[in-house]
């Protein structure tokens, strides 16, 4: 079965603290992964996306790794902000398939203190 | 412009009323998604249009009817719907229906029914 499945549920941390999300899959066959931010009541933003090939894609404080062999995923977030506090979605995509394309993961709610 | 728009923001409507949510995009994106979400939980995939053309229904109550009048536009529109469709619902557009095309979401309708 096609899942995508994020830890931790949620998290909280110090403004100006690092932090790392992380994402695991069972998807097949692979075609990219996506990491969204989304703040309460907005729509999903995407951060960043990669492919099988690559391993690693930064968007200024925002750097997400790829391990397509054990299928797991990670972001990380540097000097975070208080603007950072929202949901991060995992986004896995299917290849090559003419149903449904998109699976989400449940998302991880962070939120940064003062 | 990579915006994509949602109206009404929020709407509250009976179980006895007709409503229709709008969204439009005008990227010259062929491909667009309409999604439920609930709190705290990630995006439902309901319905895909590609090139004007219903290809995704998710077994979606036909309380919800879908409307893709030009490759621009999409309209939902709802009719006695119950409480528990009380969510958030999402558009989204991709230039194509491929898994490889990023999905731009819109900020959502907040929709209650009481």
């Amino acid at each position: 079965k096609n899942q995508v499945e994020q830890s931790p549920q949620s998290l909280i941390i110090l403004e100006g603290k690092n932090c790392t999300l992380q994402c695991n899959y069972t998807v097949s066959p692979f075609s990219n992964l996506r990491w969204y931010k989304q703040d309460t009541g907005r729509g999903p933003v995407s951060l960043t996306i990669m492919t099988f090939s690559e391993n690693t894609k930064s968007n200024g404080r925002y750097t997400a790794t790829l391990d397509a062999d054990t299928k797991q995923s990670s972001l990380h977030i540097t000097a975070s902000q208080l603007s950072d506090s929202a949901s991060y979605i995992c986004v896995v995509s299917l290849r090559d398939n003419y149903g449904q394309n998109f699976v989400f993961g449940p998302g991880t709610r962070l939120s940064v203190l003062p | 412009d990579t915006e994509v728009t949602q109206t009404p923001k929020h709407l509250v409507m009976g179980m006895t009323n007709k409503k229709s949510l709008k969204c439009e995009q005008h990227m010259g994106h062929r491909a667009m998604y309409w999604y439920k979400q609930k709190a705290k939980k990630p995006p439902e995939l309901m319905f895909v249009y590609s090139y004007e053309k219903l290809s995704i229904n998710e077994s979606v109550p036909s309380r919800f009817s879908p409307e893709c009048p030009n490759s621009s536009l999409l309209n939902l529109h709802l009719h006695a719907l119950q409480p528990e469709d009380s969510a958030l619902y999402l558009c989204a557009s991709s230039q194509g229906g491929q898994p490889t095309y990023e999905q731009y979401f819109g900020p959502g309708t907040r929709l209650t029914v009481t």
